[in-house]
């Protein structure tokens, strides 16, 4: 089965330095690759979309500046949480999508993001 | 607005059939996905349904009814691996899939 990777798993960060996240999709092409974020018991909110070569299309409420997303190549999409405070700590997991895949979604194994 | 309902906890017994179950209210509407959810890990895929009726896979069932806007998701012989969230998911346009808050299952020995 397709395999998504994302690093690093756990990160620990003071507030006001900047994180970012790698999403890797390892045996297949991703055209578009999704970043959602979830705190504890709560469902996957969906934060932006990103198709490879072009910028992400952000959901409401989500800060384009603050979180900053690059899907350079069909293998890698990155987050980066700029300017990181104690309300940005949650679970973010990343997810991709082929052309072979388009009903089905491949997630990697989040990242716990933890700003002090 | 767009959303998906489920029950928030489900508690069954080793062995059993369990049925949980969806409504959904999107703008759009090309499936129904179900996902499973351990504690800390990330979400794996079960099923899609795009068409009305049973999907089975093994011990896992999911059914749709898109003109009642329903879907459950049935597991039989349940495993105290089956201990898990669950989540329901519309893929509500070509790129887009939102998902319900998610369905926790106990299993009792």
């Amino acid at each position: 089965g397709a395999v998504v990777s994302q690093h690093p798993s756990r990160v620990i960060c003071k507030s006001g330095t900047s994180v970012k996240i790698e999403c890797r999709s390892l045996d297949f092409q991703a055209t578009t690759m999704f970043w959602y974020r979830q705190f504890p018991k709560q469902s996957l909110m969906l934060m932006a979309t990103s198709n490879e070569g072009s910028k992400a299309t952000y959901e409401q409420g989500v800060e384009k500046d603050k979180f900053l997303i690059n899907h350079a190549s069909l293998t890698l999409s990155t987050l980066t949480v700029t300017s990181a405070h104690p309300e940005d700590s949650s679970f973010y997991i990343c997810s991709a999508r082929g052309l072979d895949s388009i009903n089905e979604q491949f997630f990697g194994p989040g990242t716990r993001l933890t700003v002090l | 607005g767009q959303s998906l309902e489920q029950p928030s906890e489900v508690t069954a017994v080793e062995g059993a059939i369990v049925q949980i179950n969806c409504t959904y209210q999107t703008s759009g509407f090309y499936g129904l996905s179900w996902y499973q959810q351990h504690d800390g890990g990330a979400p794996t895929f079960l099923s899609y349904n795009a068409l009305d009726g049973l999907e089975e896979t093994g011990r896992f069932s999911s059914f749709l009814s898109r003109s009642d806007s329903y879907g459950y998701l049935l597991l039989q012989e349940l495993q105290m691996k089956d201990s898990a969230s669950y989540f329901c998911a519309v893929r509500s346009s070509a790129s887009k899939i939102i998902f319900g808050s998610g369905t926790r299952l106990s299993i009792r020995p």
